[in-house]
C-alpha cells in the first residue's frame, strides 16, 4: 500500500541553524500539509500546499518556515532559523483532493530538537 | 482556547470493556475526524463524518450537528486499541483542522 514517507526521522540541530524536513506524499495525491505537535501537546496545522503554492496557513506558520516542491516527489518544509520552541514532531500528509472529506494520509514525522 | 476539546484525557479500561471516547467543537465545521496516533507517534486516520454514524470492525462513531459533539466507540476493546485518539475538525472556511487534545487510551489484559 502506497505511503507517505519522512526524513529524516530524527533532526537535532543548533539553535540558529536552518533545517529542511523533506517529505515523499504518495504519488497520485495533489494536496500537501505539513503538522506539528510539540511534546506533550496537540497537533497543529502549519500548511497547505497545491499545486505548487500555499493553500492555507496557521498563525504558527511565519517568515522562519516555508515549503517547497523542489521536483515531482519531494515535499519540504524549512524553518531558516531555528528556535528552542520549534523542537516538536513535524508530520507530513497528503490527500487526494482537497476537502473535509478527504482522507489524509501521515507520515511517521520527523522528531526535531533544537538545542 | 481550544476550538476542540476532548475528555476524558486519560482512559483505563479491562479487556473486552466498551469505550466511549467523546469530543465537542466550537467552531464551524464541515467534518469531522477521528485519528489515532500510535505510541511510537505514528497517526492513522479512521473516521470522517459530518453526520449520522459509522462503523468500521469494532469502531463506532458518531456525530449530532446541531449539538457539535462526536463520539467514538469501541467495543470489545483489546490491548492493541492502546494509543492516543484524536477528533480533528475540519473547518467551513479554510483547508485545515483544529486538533483536540487527544484520549490517551491503555487497555488491560
Amino acid at each position: 500500500e502506497p505511503e507517505v514517507t519522512q526524513t529524516p526521522s530524527h533532526q537535532v540541530t543548533q539553535m540558529g541553524q536552518e533545517v529542511i524536513l523533506r517529505c515523499v506524499p504518495i504519488s497520485n495525491h495533489l494536496y500537501f500539509y505539513w503538522y506539528r505537535q510539540i511534546l506533550g501537546q496537540k497537533v497543529e496545522f502549519l500548511v497547505s500546499f497545491y499545486n505548487n503554492e500555499i493553500s492555507e496557513k496557521s498563525e504558527i506558520f511565519d517568515d522562519q518556515f516555508s515549503v517547497e516542491r523542489p521536483d515531482g516527489s519531494n515535499f519540504t518544509l524549512k524553518i531558516r532559523s531555528t528556535k528552542l520552541e520549534d523542537s516538536a514532531m513535524y508530520f507530513c500528509a497528503s490527500s487526494v483532493n482537497r476537502g473535509s472529506q478527504e482522507t489524509q494520509y501521515f507520515g511517521p514525522g520527523t522528531r526535531l530538537l533544537v538545542l | 482556547k481550544n476550538e476542540v476539546e476532548q475528555s476524558p484525557q486519560n482512559l483505563t479500561a479491562q479487556e473486552g470493556e466498551f469505550i466511549t471516547i467523546n469530543c465537542s467543537y466550537s467552531v464551524g465545521i464541515s467534518a469531522l475526524h477521528w485519528l489515532q496516533q500510535h505510541p511510537g507517534g505514528g497517526i492513522v486516520s479512521l473516521f470522517m463524518l459530518s453526520s449520522g454514524k459509522k462503523k468500521h470492525g469494532r469502531l463506532i462513531a458518531t456525530i449530532n450537528i446541531q449539538e457539535k459533539h462526536s463520539s467514538l466507540h469501541i467495543t470489545a476493546s483489546h490491548p492493541r486499541d492502546s494509543a492516543v485518539y484524536i477528533c480533528a475538525g475540519w473547518t467551513n472556511t479554510g483547508n485545515q483542522f483544529y486538533f483536540g487534545t487527544g484520549t490517551s487510551l491503555t487497555v488491560i489484559p
